[in-house]
């Protein structure tokens, strides 16, 4: 069964970088089938999607935070990453990455649980 | 962007009653549209893809329907485990894009 797992500091400064690390197991991150994906969620709101890749390295950014987004996937390790610049407290939120592929129609059938990253001094 | 328009936005319903939610789409994007439930606390668990494709799993109860900008979310009788968060999404283009939610209670 596919688990994904998120990781990364819960607390971040005004101004720095968010780092978040999504470990994959029980299946490859290196599939041709699948992508990878950032999905944020501020508390008691809605979903917003943030990028994915694919294990070729191609990416796909949202257009309101491409200029402060990086997305990286590490094929050794079966972990994908998320790198989100110049962060406010705006960027509060959960947290997930997912994967989506050609057997769930492209959607997001599987999710890490998320994880809370606060923007605080 | 393809903007996603959820309605109602609130929707309050008894057990065993029949419910309906609709998402409409800015532009059109075939059948590229997947619906998702979250539970407070919980992560979002993909209900339908595909506009109309059930998944593994998800009882028969739900169904999905549309094509191109409107599509429906239809549960035809409620369950106590029903009551949650509904969202659509449309995988047509990027950036992919979540219509605003739908929040499912109990009357």
């Amino acid at each position: 069964q596919l688990h994904l797992q998120e990781s990364g500091p819960g607390l971040v400064k005004p101004s720095e970088t968010l780092s978040l690390t999504c470990t994959v197991s029980g299946g490859s991150i290196s599939s041709s089938n699948y992508y990878w994906g950032w999905i944020r969620q501020p508390q008691g709101k809605g979903l917003e999607w943030i990028g994915s890749l694919h294990y070729t390295g191609n990416t796909f950014y949202n257009p309101s935070l491409r200029s402060r987004v990086t997305i990286s996937v590490d094929t050794s390790k079966n972990q994908f990453s998320l790198k989100l610049s110049s962060v406010t407290a705006a960027d509060t939120a959960v947290y997930y990455c997912a994967r989506r592929g050609n057997t769930s129609g492209f959607a997001y059938a599987y999710w890490g649980q998320g994880t809370l990253v606060t923007v605080s001094s | 962007d393809i903007q996603m328009t959820q309605s109602p936005s609130s929707v309050s319903a008894s057990v065993g009653d029949r419910v309906t939610i609709t998402c409409r789409a800015s532009q059109g994007i075939s059948t590229w549209l997947a619906w998702y439930q979250q539970k407070p606390g919980n992560t979002p668990k993909l209900l339908i893809s595909a506009a109309s494709s059930l998944q593994s799993g998800v009882p028969s109860r739900f169904s999905g329907s549309g094509s191109g900008t409107d599509f429906t979310l239809t549960i035809s009788s409620l369950q106590p485990e029903d009551f949650a968060t509904y969202y659509c999404q449309q995988i047509k283009s990027f950036p992919i894009t979540f219509g605003q939610g739908t929040r499912l209670e109990i009357k």
